[in-house]
């Protein structure tokens, strides 16, 4: 059973539009959401991440939306560059109490494709 | 400064044959997952070490895999007697350990077992 999914394989996005990555998740345990974007043939490299104590967390571009009342989280892309062309997966994990994080429970990824 | 690294970056196997593969964390780093992603799929966790404390093999689909890591820092993650559907590309990361530290990964291991 997916504790995370990403329903969309794939989004195609007009360069200069706003991208929007969807993530639902069903483990209510899961107080720590990342995003990661991964280039072919290269591990995936951090793109931002949000407690579960907020509802929004911004940098640059990115901005990450959590509704944790639907067990749903979302990245905006603004705008969109030709640059940001990859597959995001959205992660989640538990964080223990003395310190560190389970191993993050991932989705399939969306694969995000930036027309000029 | 230098991230992890993975190594052998591909790797060839005939089914039923052992493989090592190879993870060097960040210097410093605590904590140390291993990942795999099979072909259309999510990365999907395998097991978490952190410092010295036992690892969490919860993710370890078979006995057929091990890890372990030595002196805190380089890791090998074993697989026993491959299996064709063990073909995946295998993902290290580390962190420093703290809760809101997110994971750096390496480039990967794309293991094929024919």
């Amino acid at each position: 059973d997916q504790q995370v999914k990403q329903n969309s394989p794939s989004l195609s996005v007009q360069e200069g539009r706003i991208s929007i990555l969807n993530c639902d998740y069903t483990n209510s345990m899961f107080d720590y959401f990342l995003w990661y974007k991964k280039y072919p043939a290269e591990g995936p490299t951090f793109l931002i991440s949000i407690s579960s104590i907020k509802d929004k967390n911004e940098d640059g571009r990115f901005t990450v939306f959590l509704n944790k009342s639907a067990k749903h989280l979302s990245l905006h892309i603004v705008p969109s560059q030709p640059g940001d062309s990859a597959v995001y997966f959205c992660a989640a994990s538990s964080r223990n109490p003395g310190g560190g994080a389970d191993g993050l429970t991932f989705g399939k990824g969306t694969h995000l494709i930036i027309q000029p | 400064g230098a991230g992890v690294s993975q190594s052998p970056s591909n790797k060839v196997t005939e089914k039923g044959k052992d493989v090592e593969l190879r993870c060097d964390p960040i210097s410093g780093h605590t904590a140390l997952y291993w990942y795999r992603q099979s072909l259309g799929q999510g990365l999907e966790f395998l097991i978490y070490f952190q410092g010295n404390s036992a690892p969490d093999k919860s993710g370890l689909p078979s006995d057929r895999f091990s890890a372990e890591r030595t002196g805190g820092s380089v890791s090998t993650l074993t697989i026993q007697r491959t299996q064709q559907e063990d073909s995946a590309v295998y993902l290290c990361a580390s962190s420093s350990g703290l809760p809101e530290d997110e994971q750096y990964f390496g480039p990967g291991t794309r293991l094929t077992v024919t």
